[in-house]
């Protein structure tokens, strides 16, 4: 597609169940970053990788949070037994490397609400 | 169109100058974003509002419910302010201005 695709838009679950977000990005964008918004909060970055690796995985933040991306293309968030604060928008990003010089392209995110 | 639109998209300017970046927005909103794309490549997040006025440092953001308009002002600009500044909206998802990358020579 034209754009960075994420599924789902809405997800809405129980507290404690497992959920995964997807992010489709731009075909050839090498780098791909993950960055959440909560409720009355600005940006914030999660993870980045660069092809099939993460070199940053520092916004990460639990270990209930994790991320993979095969084929240097489609990327998934995993977040496990999920709490009430992890309700927020998550936010992929693509763009050709990492740098400047390379501008973003993002996607409309995916609203997670945890009940 | 752009459900949001972002200018200048390129900025040049000579350190210790008065910088203004706009952006105009299309639809409904619950919120607005001036994010900065620093130059080692990653996004923070410098303003989230909703009406009036902020400042921190530096920086001021401004926004006009009515006019649905924003700006963001950088007093006695610095080279180290030297990035790409995107404006973002929030309504029932999120809508992103292309960006405006800005140079300051020292």
């Amino acid at each position: 597609g034209a754009g960075v695709s994420q599924s789902p838009s809405n997800k809405v679950t129980e507290k404690g169940k497992d959920v995964e977000l997807r992010c489709d990005p731009i075909s050839g964008h090498t780098a791909l970053y993950w960055y959440r918004q909560s409720l009355g909060q600005g940006l914030e970055f999660l993870i980045y990788f660069q092809g099939n690796s993460a070199p940053d995985k520092s916004g990460l933040p639990s270990d209930r949070f994790s991320a993979e991306r095969t084929g240097g293309s489609v990327s998934t968030l995993t977040i496990q037994r999920t709490q009430q604060e992890d309700s927020a928008v998550y936010l992929c990003a693509s763009s050709l490397a990492r740098g400047q010089g390379h501008g973003y392209t993002f996607g409309s995110g995916t609203r997670l609400t945890v009940v | 169109k752009n459900e949001v639109e972002q200018s200048p998209q390129n900025l040049t300017a000579q350190e210790g100058e008065f910088i203004t970046i706009n952006c105009s927005y299309s639809v409904g909103i619950s919120a607005l974003h001036w994010l900065q794309q620093h130059p080692g490549g990653g996004i923070v997040s410098l303003f989230m509002l909703s009406s009036g006025k902020k400042k921190h440092g530096r920086l001021i953001a401004t926004i006009n419910i009515q006019e649905k308009h924003s700006s963001l002002h950088i007093t006695a600009s610095h080279p180290r302010d030297s990035a790409v500044y995107i404006c973002a909206v929030t309504s029932n998802q999120f809508y992103f201005g292309t960006g405006t990358s800005l140079t300051v020579i020292p």
